[in-house]
């Protein structure tokens, strides 16, 4: 059974930092290319960022770049969030997301999705 | 970017109610649409597309098509555990853009 298990949400100030962590199981981790996927509170969703099987081609929304880094570790089946000079607006659920194309460079969509991790940005 | 149209953005519904919701790109994304639904509290659910097809255990009340420049959700006949939201993405390009959502609530 596919799992995706997000940790490391939190409440942390504007201008902090934070680290999300997303454990995946049931599936051979390093076929897939991953994706972040936030939800602001009573919002919609907001595709964050891609990385490709071999963490060699990232992408991001343009709100994130510069700020954010996704990131993998193929060993230890995990995919991370590096979150810095957060903002107001970066409160949300964030999802970690699988692709379903094994091996491919991505259908850009998302079949398996975590429960997700709550962000809070606040002073 | 790509901009997806997603309409209405809510409907009100009984059961037994057929249902269509309405996805719009603002350029073209040669029918990489997909379409999710989404309890309160929970994560998105993948439904499909016209494309794929639905995914495996969607029930069968659940249809993605296309119509032109539109893409189409229906749900034929409404169900007590069909009350949600729903979403439309692009999966053409990036940036990956989601519709708005379309808020299925009971009448």
């Amino acid at each position: 059974e596919v799992q995706l298990v997000e940790s490391g949400g939190g409440l942390v100030q504007p201008g902090g930092s934070l680290r999300l962590s997303c454990a995946a199981s049931g599936f051979t981790f390093s076929n897939y290319c991953m994706h972040w996927v936030r939800q602001a509170p009573g919002k919609g969703l907001e595709w964050v960022a891609n990385i490709k099987q071999d963490g060699g081609k990232k992408y991001y929304v343009d709100s994130v770049k510069g700020r954010f880094t996704i990131s993998r570790d193929n060993a230890k089946n995990s995919l991370y969030l590096q979150m810095s000079s957060l903002r107001a607006d970066d409160t949300a659920v964030y999802y970690c997301a699988r692709d379903p194309d094994e091996y491919g460079n991505g259908w850009y969509y998302f079949d398996y999705w975590g429960q997700g991790a709550l962000v809070s940005v606040s002073s | 970017d790509i901009q997806m149209t997603q309409f209405p953005s809510s409907v009100s519904a009984s059961v037994g109610d057929r249902v269509t919701i309405t996805c719009r790109a603002s350029r073209g994304i040669t029918n990489w649409l997909v379409w999710y639904q989404q309890r309160p509290g929970k994560a998105p659910k993948l439904l499909g597309s016209s494309t794929s097809g639905l995914q495996s255990g969607v029930p069968s009340r659940f249809a993605a098509s296309e119509s032109g420049t539109d893409f189409i959700l229906t749900i034929s006949s409404l169900q007590p555990e069909d009350f949600a939201t729903y979403y439309c993405q692009q999966a053409s390009s990036f940036p990956l853009t989601f519709g708005g959502g379309t808020e299925v609530a009971l009448k």
